[in-house]
């Protein structure tokens, strides 16, 4: 069965640090991933997806994700934090019709 | 802008009581999804349905009942509530193939005491 794992819990960051959230799912084959992003006391967004084509998708607020498939990761990434930033990060992946997520990262960004 | 609403922000409720959550979307789409989502566990999907009356379990689903009755609500049924039920509930919908959910209503916490 596919699963997901995020590696950090809990992230803290200075603002215009630079962010690396790790992801990387079990199940190889052909895969849809995601990233979704829960900011404090709002519901749950995309922020970026990827079905097929250029492993480098970027996503809304300046965030991009980066499919590797030999290395099964889909890692977030953004050049420049901001305060604004600060929330709760969640990758996710398909098992057939079903979408896994993974047990979430909280970044803290420090001002 | 899509709507998704879920009836109850917050409630409280106590072990054996049946207990509905609802959800409803604005944007006819055909797919609707509750999760329950638990610290250091993520989100962990407890129903789906692709269309009206038509349901699958997602990976949580014992205690849990579902009803579609209408295109855009989805309810969520405990069947007699305990304790470990006690989580936020988000609802969500998407529309065509695939079944990711692309909107979230804003969650119902659920504490059953």
């Amino acid at each position: 069965a596919q699963s997901v794992s995020q590696h950090n819990h809990h992230v803290i960051l200075s603002e215009a640090a630079s962010l690396e959230l790790g992801c990387n799912y079990s199940y190889g084959g052909t895969v849809n991933l995601f990233w979704y992003v829960q900011y404090p006391g709002q519901h749950l967004q995309l922020l970026l997806k990827y079905f097929s084509g250029d492993p480098l998708v970027k996503g809304i607020k300046g965030f991009e994700a980066e499919f590797i498939k030999s290395k099964f990761s889909f890692n977030l990434r953004k050049p420049s934090v901001q305060w604004s930033d600060t929330a709760e990060y969640f990758c996710a992946v398909n098992q057939g019709d079903k979408i896994i997520f993974g047990k979430g990262t909280r970044l803290h960004i420090l001002p | 802008d899509v709507k998704v609403t879920q009836s109850s922000r917050y409630l409280v409720k106590r072990t054996g009581e049946k207990v509905f959550l609802e959800c409803v979307q604005d944007m006819d789409h055909e797919n609707m999804f509750w999760y329950r989502q638990d610290p250091g566990l993520g989100l962990r999907l407890i129903y789906f349905s692709y269309d009206v009356k038509m349901k699958e379990k997602g990976d949580i689903p014992e205690g849990y009942s579902v009803s579609r009755e209408k295109k855009e609500r989805f309810s969520l049924i405990l069947e007699s509530a305990s304790t470990n039920q006690t989580s936020m509930y988000l609802c969500a919908s998407s529309f065509g193939q695939g079944y990711q959910p692309q909107h979230f209503g804003d969650g119902t916490r659920l504490s059953i005491l």
